[in-house]
């Protein structure tokens, strides 16, 4: 079993809707979980992270920990165009990232 | 100018051949990664380094191998290079700060192999 497992996608959603990522993991120590957002053909970029479990929110982006169940979740609201990219999950572990496999979102106009 | 930056971009090679991919960065970080990426298979680390003396191996190091020439430079060689090493390459860096957002790591452009 994959240490982080990610829904692959690819998604597709019309312009305004809601979106939902998710991730699920499975070493109990992961304590950062991080989203990064990667447009075609480039690096990944820091989206947002959140610490142990609990909501943060910035802006239209709101993550979501859930520990007990081991449970990431990224919701995007109002989704754009501009928000089509794909989105890896990654807690934390020993100074080093574990990756999801990555859901390729499409926000159609 | 880019903070971390990869060279070259893209290549293209036959089996058997070495390669070295380079990376450097303007960033201070003491912290530099190596990472492919496959379709499906999400980002998979290759080699780390926490510090110029300090290499390690990560998920999927074998028939790679590393040289941290100093703070800045990290790069890594395929030694023989085979297909199914195609892929793009990411590196990395990040603070030796590991909680919160120094656990934020930054990542080049990537290079683009081909191994025929």
């Amino acid at each position: 079993q994959k240490e982080v497992e990610q829904d692959p996608g690819p998604l597709s959603v019309p312009e305004g809707a809601i979106v939902s990522l998710n991730c699920t993991y499975s070493n109990s120590a992961f304590q950062y979980f991080m989203w990064y957002r990667q447009y075609s053909r480039k690096g990944p970029e820091l989206l947002m992270y959140t610490y142990s479990s609990g909501n943060k929110e910035d802006g239209r982006f709101t993550a979501q920990v859930d520990k007990s169940s081991k449970y990431i979740s990224l919701f995007i609201r109002d989704s754009q165009p501009s928000d089509s990219a794909t989105y890896l999950c990654a807690p934390t572990g020993g100074g080093k990232l574990i990756f999801g496999q990555g859901t390729e979102l499409s926000v159609k106009p | 100018d880019a903070d971390v930056t990869q060279t070259p971009r893209n290549r293209i090679t036959k089996t058997g051949k070495r390669i070295m991919l380079e990376c450097s960065q303007t960033k201070g970080h003491d912290r530099m990664y190596w990472y492919r990426q496959d379709p499906g298979l999400g980002l998979r680390l290759i080699y780390y380094s926490f510090d110029v003396k300090d290499i390690n191996k990560g998920e999927i190091s074998d028939g790679y191998s590393v040289s941290r020439q100093a703070q800045a430079k990290f790069s890594l060689s395929l030694e023989s290079a085979i297909p199914n090493q195609t892929a793009l390459y990411f590196c990395a860096t990040s603070a030796s700060l590991g909680q919160g957002a120094g656990n934020e790591q930054f990542f080049g452009p990537g290079t683009r192999l081909t191994v025929l």
